[in-house]
């Protein structure tokens, strides 16, 4: 069964220390979006591509995070310089394009703790 | 105030009753409404999707979608131990960039 891969499953990194997680989509998923849950709340949407084109980043800190998607496939999220703030789920998740998006698959998220 | 409410339970069920889960939502414009299911430490897992008002069936689950109140309700027939989990309900517009808003999800202790 196709899944959305992501690592690292948990991440622990000091403030000011710079972290990165990856997300491989399902294949053939051309629509691909970040989250982030902080504990006890839902999911809220960090950043949006399509292909390789960013769709929507208005809700991305911009002065300390970033992502990209080079080749349209797998995308790497990076925050620089972590703060304590940033400790939460970063979720991944994909759909076949933008006007399937209400079938959105998740993939298993990346835990991480900033100390 | 949040466009999507959620109760957050936790609720508390004993094996084979019925549960109800349900949200209420300001936007009327959105017209997709989903269910997810998350279990402790995992990513949400789509469990269905209603467009606009109506009912929609899949086993023992039941989705309900009243527009004109904006309010949505998940069923769950003949609990089980194993639906113990987290149900987030979530929507999206059907034009646009139609990104998911989700609500803050109500936790669901089904007892044995």
């Amino acid at each position: 069964e196709a899944e959305v891969a992501q690592s690292p499953r948990y991440k622990i990194t000091e403030k000011s220390q710079a972290v990165a997680f990856w997300c491989d989509p399902i294949s053939g998923h051309a629509t691909l979006y970040w989250y982030r849950q902080i504990l006890g709340q839902g999911p809220e949407l960090l950043v949006q591509f399509q292909d390789e084109s960013v769709v929507d980043d208005s809700q991305l800190p911009k002065d300390r995070f970033s992502a990209e998607r080079l080749k349209g496939v797998d995308s790497t999220l990076k925050i620089q310089p972590a703060e304590l703030g940033d400790s939460a789920m970063y979720l991944c998740a994909s759909s076949f394009n933008v006007d399937r998006g209400h079938e959105q698959f998740f993939g298993p998220g990346t835990r991480l703790t900033v100390l | 105030q949040k466009e999507v409410e959620q109760d957050p339970g936790p609720l508390s069920v004993p094996e084979g009753a019925i549960v109800s889960l349900n949200c209420t939502y300001s936007n009327s414009a959105f017209q997709y409404f989903m269910w997810y299911r998350q279990y402790s430490r995992k990513g949400p897992e789509l469990l269905m999707y209603t467009y606009s008002s109506g009912n929609k069936e899949d086993g023992r689950f039941t989705a309900q979608v009243d527009k004109s109140s904006k309010y949505i309700s998940l069923f769950i027939r003949d609990s089980q131990p194993s639906d113990s989990a987290t149900y987030l309900c979530a929507m999206s517009f059907d034009t646009g960039r139609r990104a998911l808003t989700f609500g803050s999800g109500t936790r669901l202790q089904v007892q044995p």
